[in-house]
């Protein structure tokens, strides 16, 4: 199957500082990438399409001036957290969709803000 | 929007047992994926079945489209089938998820 990376998988950084975050497809090329987030035990729930060469499209009650997405190429999608809180805090997972429609899902970042 | 419902939410089983897990959706969907979640929170792709049969190995799957809903079998279950079991829809290409299946198996 496909192979989707991120970078970093752990990062703490203090509060009211900005964190990016990197998805890169590996051995395809992705138009359309996805940011989620997954609170402990929980599902995990859309914040963003990202697709290349355009704007992102963000979840209702995502704010995008908080989560700032790039896909300058093909193969790589970041998002951005600014101004980091606690609240932040959390599980984000990117995913690609390869040509067939089926996604595919990076390890996941998990974001610690002190 | 799709809303995704699974069940059972825990499932506790002895290792070598076979068991059902199911997911329900509300609307007609043109994608349906299963995946595992691993203790690391790596999510694994199991199955894309918008419709029909699927094996693999121990596990297979079968959604049945016109009557919304899916099935994922997991046969003589071991210990590293232990995790979080999502499926997860969509109309377009925006996937929603269910809540999960928690499956623990037991030595």
């Amino acid at each position: 199957g496909a192979v989707v990376s991120q970078h970093p998988s752990r990062v703490i950084c203090k509060s009211g500082t900005s964190v990016k975050i990197e998805c890169r497809s590996l051995d395809f090329q992705a138009t359309t990438m996805f940011w989620y987030r997954q609170f402990p035990k929980q599902s995990l729930m859309l914040m963003a399409t990202s697709n290349e060469g355009s704007k992102a499209t963000y979840e209702q009650g995502v704010e995008k001036d908080k989560f700032l997405i790039n896909h300058a190429s093909l193969t790589l999608s970041t998002l951005t957290v600014t101004s980091a809180h606690p609240e932040d805090s959390s599980f984000y997972i990117c995913s690609a969709l390869d040509r067939t429609y089926e996604q595919y899902f990076g390890p996941g970042t998990r974001l610690t803000v002190t | 929007g799709i809303q995704v419902e699974q069940s059972p939410p825990d499932l506790i089983l002895q290792e070598g047992a076979n068991s059902t897990l199911r997911c329900n959706f509300s609307d007609s969907v043109n994608n349906l994926q299963w995946f595992h979640q691993n203790p690391w929170g790596q999510l694994i792709n199991l199955f894309y079945i918008p419709s029909g049969t699927k094996q693999n190995g121990r596990l297979s799957a079968t959604t049945v489209a016109t009557e919304r809903y899916s099935l994922l079998y997991i046969s003589s279950s071991q210990t590293t089938d232990s995790g979080v079991y999502f499926c997860a829809t969509a109309a377009g290409n925006k996937l929603t998820f269910g809540g999960g299946t928690r499956v623990l198996v037991k030595p």
